[in-house]
């Protein structure tokens, strides 16, 4: 298996507060992901990244920022979480676009804001 | 944009028999890749099978085959001998080709069709 790490797996939080979601990779990779997953969307991409500070925006990318400062680490931010952002949220690598290399998942982080 | 299509949220199957589950895609690019991910209770998503457009050739993996018709824009996967481990969400996924260009192998995903395996 890959090795992503993705931390919390779960966390619960408020209306209005500030969370960070971490991804971790041991794998050297350079590209890597940010989805979410919503029951009749499938995944839908957030953020993603091409390399060390270099990050750009998916299809839903409103009221998430990201970072990248490490080529292991890559952090998606909720600056003012909203109910609508409850969601599963996915972590996903890929070392090249070459051919029909894959991309890896992490485990997941299950996202609750009330 | 690309869009893929699951047009089946819900599928069954009786163990040992054969299901297929379909997917349709559009996009006006020539080189892309096809992906179908499953996704146990477990949350994990795990690749089943790819393709690469350019292929004519079908691709297989074991009891997983898909039937890709590059015309029709469809992607179907076909499960043989269905065991109750295969029960799951099946996602089908799109990437543009390319090593260079601006996709940066982003995915496009359906909307993911639920899988029952009845014993």
């Amino acid at each position: 298996d890959a090795g992503i790490t993705q931390s919390p797996r779960h966390k619960v939080t408020e209306t209005g507060t500030p969370v960070t979601l971490r991804c971790h990779q041991t794998e050297n990779h350079r590209y890597m992901y940010w989805y979410r997953q919503d029951p009749g969307h499938g995944l839908r991409l957030i953020h993603y990244s091409y390399g060390v500070k270099d990050t750009d925006k998916g299809e839903v990318s409103d009221g998430y920022s990201v970072s990248r400062s490490k080529t292991e680490d890559f952090l998606l931010t909720l600056e003012s979480a909203t109910s609508s952002q409850t969601s599963v949220y996915f972590c996903a690598i890929s070392a090249t676009m070459e051919r029909a290399q894959p991309q890896h998942f992490g485990d997941g982080t299950r996202l609750s804001i009330l | 944009a690309q869009t893929v299509t699951q047009s089946q949220p819900e599928m069954s199957v009786q163990e040992a028999e054969t299901v297929t589950l379909s997917c349709t895609y559009d996009t006006s690019e020539s080189d892309y890749y096809l992906f179908w991910y499953k996704q146990p209770p477990s949350r994990q998503m795990i690749l089943v099978i790819r393709q690469e457009a350019y292929k004519q050739q079908n691709a297989t993996e074991n009891r997983f085959s898909v039937n890709f018709q590059k015309a029709a824009k469809s992607f179907s996967l076909k499960i043989s001998d269905s065991q109750l481990g295969d029960a799951a969400m099946y996602f089908c996924a799109y990437r543009e080709g390319g090593a260079g260009g601006t996709s940066y192998g982003k995915l496009t995903f359906g909307q993911g069709t639920i899988l029952t395996v009845h014993p």
